[in-house]
Parts: structure tokens; sequence; C-alpha cells
């Protein structure tokens, strides 16, 4: 069975403070994606990152960087120097083979000015 | 811009009628789409994989009757929630895979819809 863990449901941090939102997931298939979605308050879902399960290199870009481990199925997501604009609920994703995008629950975060 | 496009973005209805949202590809042909729904501070959860030419797969629990979707060119799902009532109220968001496996860089999603229904 395909499943994502996202332990905080909360977070809340100062401005300026670094924030690491945690992924864990589970699949048994080889091949599979990996996804961070940012959803402000309008709802939309903003697309941040695609990662597949060949491709462990960690990556950055700007103030966002994610830590890919498949060793213990992890998918971090750490934002530096956070900003008040940062402010949304994250999702984390697992994209399988059959095409099925599976949803973590969600992490709400909070930067506090 | 956008690349799926969905609306409308946000309708109230009487109990008892139906509403129709619709969800298209702007830029490419989409051979399947999927339609999300979404409580309040909750997920998004998968409630059905629409391809184009054939009959919707529906997650399990999902009222098939309830929730129509059509899927009748490449580039236009429809999801018409029949005979609605306040506990479909809901935020309904719809995504398109432009490919399958491997050859997708991501899913396009549209704007999502809020339902409200009295």
């Amino acid at each position: 069975a395909q499943k994502v863990t996202q332990a905080q449901t909360e977070i809340s941090v100062v401005e300026k403070e670094d924030v690491t939102l945690d992924c864990v997931y589970e699949t048994r298939d080889t091949t599979y994606y990996l996804f961070w979605y940012k959803q402000p308050p309008s709802g939309e879902l903003v697309f941040l990152i695609r990662r597949n399960s060949f491709d462990e290199q960690n990556e950055i870009s700007g103030r966002y960087s994610w830590n890919f481990q498949k060793s213990t199925s992890s998918f971090n997501f750490t934002i530096t120097a956070s900003q008040v604009v940062d402010s949304a609920v994250y999702f984390c994703a697992l994209k399988t083979s059959y095409d099925k995008v599976i949803f973590g629950p969600g992490t709400s975060l909070s930067v506090i000015p | 811009g956008a690349v799926v496009s969905q609306h409308p973005s946000r309708v109230i209805c009487k109990s008892g009628t139906s509403v129709k949202i619709e969800c298209r590809s702007l830029d490419f042909q989409a051979t399947t789409m999927f339609w999300y729904r979404q409580f309040p501070k909750q997920s998004l959860m998968l409630m059905a994989t629409s391809n184009e030419g054939s009959k919707a797969t529906y997650e399990q629990g999902v009222e098939k009757d309830k929730f129509l979707i059509n899927h009748a060119s490449l580039t236009l799902s429809t999801l018409t929630v029949t005979s609605a009532h306040p506990e479909d109220s809901s935020f309904y968001i719809c995504s398109a895979s432009r490919g399958g496996g491997a050859t997708n860089e991501k899913l396009f999603f549209g704007s999502g819809t809020q339902l409200s229904v009295l």
C-alpha cells in the first residue's frame, strides 16, 4: 500500500528562523516520484519540487532545500530564513507507477513576524 | 500562466440541485485527469481517475452515481455533483496528466472549486 505521513500537523516559527517539514512515505514500487506542494489560503496548489526514486541528490532552490533519503523513506523540506509569505499548508505527495498521486495530511506552517 | 483551468471557482447552490465543474487542460492533451476532494484543514483525497474515452475509475467509497465524471475530449473533464446536499460542500480540485509514467515532469492542478450547498 502507498502512504505518505507528515507527522507535524502545525508548526509555528518566528520570521527568519529555519524550519524543516518532515515527510515519510511507503511504497513497494521501485519507481516512484515524490512531490512537495504549497497551498496558500487561496487554495491553489503550487508545485515546489518533483524527485524520482532514482535520484537521491539533494536539491536547493533559493531558501528551499530538500533532503531525499531512500534508506529512511524520507523526503524532508527545509525553508531557510523563513518569511511571512511562507505561511501555508505544505503537502508531500507520492506518485506511483499507476499515475495516482497520494497526498500526505499536510503541515500547516505559520511564520510569525 | 495556468495550464489547467478549472471553473467555476466558487459555487453556492440549493440542496437537491446538480452542479457541474469543468477542468480543462489549456496547452496540452490530457489523457488522464484526476479529481480530488478536500475538506477544511484536511488533505486532498483522490475521488476518481478520469480517462478520455472510457469510464472513470472511482476510489473506494466514492459514489459513482453521485459524482458523475465525463472525459469527452483530451482537454476537458467534467465532474457533476448530482442532487447535492450540504455534506457535499467541499473544495474540489482537478489535476491533469500530460502523459503516463516517467514522462511527467509534474502534475498540473486547477485552482479548485469551493462548493457550498445550502
